[in-house]
């Protein structure tokens, strides 16, 4: 068990709609880190937060925005859905520190129909 | 910008004998390389890393090695097991950003 603990596990909603998936990191880390992996592809880094301020961008969508909350629990807005979408979303946390590991959560399995 | 090249994306070895996954990174100036080990339905987790003034690193039946004269670095699992059957990724950062840049995934079958 990695600490991190994503909601929902899994969500389907068709297109054009709006959703909002959560992170909760591990205890005592202070950056969370957005990643999105669909069908056999590999790690795509989104954006990441350290105490409540963005750190690093990656390639997210304008349609896509995140937060991190005054009590580190981190949550990712993805808008007008397309098919594309349909992926992978996984959160990750670490202390923010020099090259100190990721711990990933299971990730939330978005469907797009 | 840097990038991570991984190969082969699939490996199919038999159980017992050994993987081996390699990495090339561009930026000159990156000196953390981390392996994660992503099983099914599961979030990747770190399995071994190696920073640049080290040139290998061992933990049980896995092992780094890094050229940084060549810039590649490269994964070892001996013995191989069912469990070790999954996809493992590598990557590379600097100290400029601490970002760390995924190679694309190797997908590992263990076969019985």
């Amino acid at each position: 068990d990695s600490g991190v603990t994503q909601t929902p596990k899994h969500l389907i909603t068709a297109t054009g709609q709006r959703v909002t998936l959560r992170c909760s990191p591990r205890s005592g880390d202070l950056s969370v880190y957005w990643y999105q992996q669909s069908l056999d592809q590999g790690l795509q880094f989104l954006i990441q937060y350290y105490n409540g301020e963005e750190r690093a961008k990656g390639n997210i969508l304008e349609r896509f925005s995140a937060q991190q909350f005054p009590d580190l629990h981190s949550e990712l807005n993805l808008s007008s859905l397309e098919l594309g979408d349909s992926a992978l979303y996984f959160c990750a946390s670490s202390t923010g520190q020099a090259h100190s590991p990721l711990h990933f959560g299971n990730g939330t399995r978005l469907t797009v129909t | 910008g840097e990038n991570v090249e991984q190969h082969p994306s699939t490996l199919s070895v038999q159980e017992g004998d050994s993987a081996v996954i390699k990495c090339t990174y561009s930026d000159s100036a990156s000196n953390y390389f981390p392996w994660y080990k992503q099983e099914l339905g599961k979030g990747p987790q770190l399995i071994i890393d190696i920073r640049s003034n080290v040139g290998e690193k061992k933990d049980q039946r896995i092992a780094v090695t890094l050229n940084k004269t060549a810039k590649h670095f490269s994964l070892h699992i001996t013995e191989t097991q069912p469990e070790d059957s999954a996809v493992y990724f590598c990557a590379a950062s600097k100290n400029s950003n601490y970002q760390l840049i995924w190679g694309a995934g190797t997908k590992l079958i263990i076969k019985p």
